[in-house]
């Protein structure tokens, strides 16, 4: 099955810094990859995701990029702020049906 | 403003209790999905039913028995849980197509004494 790995496990920036937290996965069958921000407590929700005939994607402060030829994909977040601070899991998808999530990476954002 | 709901918020139960978690989706998704969440871990799959049938059962122990009622409505069925069951149980629904994100209730916080 799919394995997907998540770096770094923790991540702390000061306010108004970048954040780059960076996935591979292991199936080149997999073709789409969501990006989840769970806030303490609270549910994981969608963020933002790419597939895999894009390259790059670009809501606002967040991005994501995807290589496929590399197996890897990253979320950027630029001009980070406090309420950025959470726990973020990348996951990729093969058949629509499953999802595998990587480790996660508890981001601080400090004042 | 959850499009999946979740309940009961909360629940303690005794090891030798029978409970039920429920979940429902007014999205007219066609995939659901049971998740065990431990603390700063990532969601581990238990089950997806898909168009109504079990299409996944990720080896979960048969203490755990779900159950799709309908296509909006998900079901946990709890017995003879142990202390280690205790997380945070996740619903999650889907269109159960390709490049489609899943949408994640709330959860139940489960504790089991």
């Amino acid at each position: 099955g799919e394995n997907v790995e998540q770096h770094p496990s923790t991540l702390s920036v000061q306010e108004g810094d970048s954040a780059v937290i960076k996935c591979t996965y292991s199936d080149s069958a997999s073709n789409y990859f969501p990006w989840y921000k769970q806030e303490l407590g609270k549910r994981p929700q969608l963020i933002i995701d790419i597939r895999s005939n894009v390259g790059e994607k670009k809501d606002q402060r967040i991005a994501v990029t995807l290589n496929k030829t590399a197996k890897h994909f990253s979320l950027h977040i630029t001009e980070t702020q406090p309420e950025d601070s959470a726990v973020y899991f990348c996951a990729a998808s093969t058949s629509g049906n499953q999802f595998y999530f990587g480790t996660g990476t508890s981001l601080t954002v400090i004042p | 403003d959850t499009e999946v709901t979740q309940t009961p918020k909360h629940l303690v139960m005794g090891m030798t209790n029978k409970k039920s978690l429920k979940c429902e989706q007014h999205m007219g998704h066609r995939a659901m999905y049971w998740y065990k969440q431990k603390a700063k871990k990532p969601p581990e799959l238990m089950f997806v039913y898909s168009y109504e049938k079990l299409s996944i059962n990720e080896s979960v122990p048969s203490r755990f028995s779900p159950e799709c009622p309908n296509s909006s409505l998900l079901n946990l069925h709890l017995h003879a849980l142990q202390p280690e069951d205790s997380a945070l149980y996740l619903c999650a629904s889907g269109p159960g197509a390709y490049n489609s994100p899943l949408h994640f209730g709330n959860g139940t916080r489960l504790t089991v004494t």
